[in-house]
């Protein structure tokens, strides 16, 4: 069971570049997220998706988009890199409050992070 | 809306000695309360939840938070910290919606 993964876990882009960070995990969890973590800031959510084939806006979206693969897997694209964007970059998930049954809300699981930098 | 303030953003401590990591929040509806921590290059992990029922919940490694609706707060405290308890600890709190609204962090720093 490895919970939530993320590649990769260190990436170096020259502004204008795109790339695209992977999320998967296997827990059977309903809903997924993309946080970006920054000095001083906390955790802010960049998008989400609470379940397969939905996703919406957080906080920032800005520059990034997502896509919902399947019900595993969530990534972050991010189409013309800004060295705003250099930062850490989280993926989680979570059962969906009323989907899963029992007492809600459930906690969050975090993948280790992807270091992003941008020059 | 909701919001999480977290009121220090570094807390240095002797080893040994008690802490308290303060947290309040605002929102418009019933709410429920985490606590996160985050090792050096890790992700964050659960640390420990208020949903319901005895306003005093424990984590399995010594910390304990109290959820007070008066006050608006749900600081997280442990009485004698060890080395390994240095970490980032985060507040969150979730209203109405399942997505949970995050402090801005407290660093805690434990001395040798």
């Amino acid at each position: 069971n490895a919970g939530v993964t993320q590649t990769p876990k260190f990436q170096v882009l020259k502004t204008g570049q795109s790339m695209t960070l992977q999320c998967a995990q296997d827990m059977n969890h309903n809903s997924m997220y993309w946080y970006r973590q920054d000095p001083g800031m906390g955790l802010r959510l960049i998008y989400y998706s609470a379940s397969e084939g939905t996703t919406d806006k957080g906080e920032v979206p800005n520059g990034y988009n997502v896509s919902r693969l399947n019900k595993r897997e969530f990534s972050l694209r991010l189409e013309s890199a800004a060295p705003s964007q250099t930062s850490v970059y989280f993926c989680a998930s979570s059962f969906t409050l009323g989907l899963a049954g029992g007492m809600g809300p459930y906690e969050q699981f975090f993948g280790p992070g992807t270091r992003l930098t941008v020059l | 809306a909701q919001s999480v303030t977290q009121l220090d953003s570094q807390v240095p401590v002797f080893e040994e000695a008690p802490v308290e990591l303060r947290c309040n929040y605002s929102s418009s509806v019933s709410v429920y309360l985490f606590w996160y921590v985050q090792y050096p290059n890790q992700g964050l992990q659960l640390l420990l939840k208020y949903l319901s029922g005895s306003t005093l919940v424990e984590s399995i490694n010594g910390f304990e938070a109290e959820f007070n609706k008066s006050q608006t707060s749900f600081h997280l405290r442990k009485p004698s910290v060890h080395i390994s308890d240095t970490a980032e600890y985060f507040c969150a709190v979730s209203g109405g919606s399942y997505i949970p609204t995050f402090g801005r962090g407290t660093s805690l720093i434990v001395h040798p």
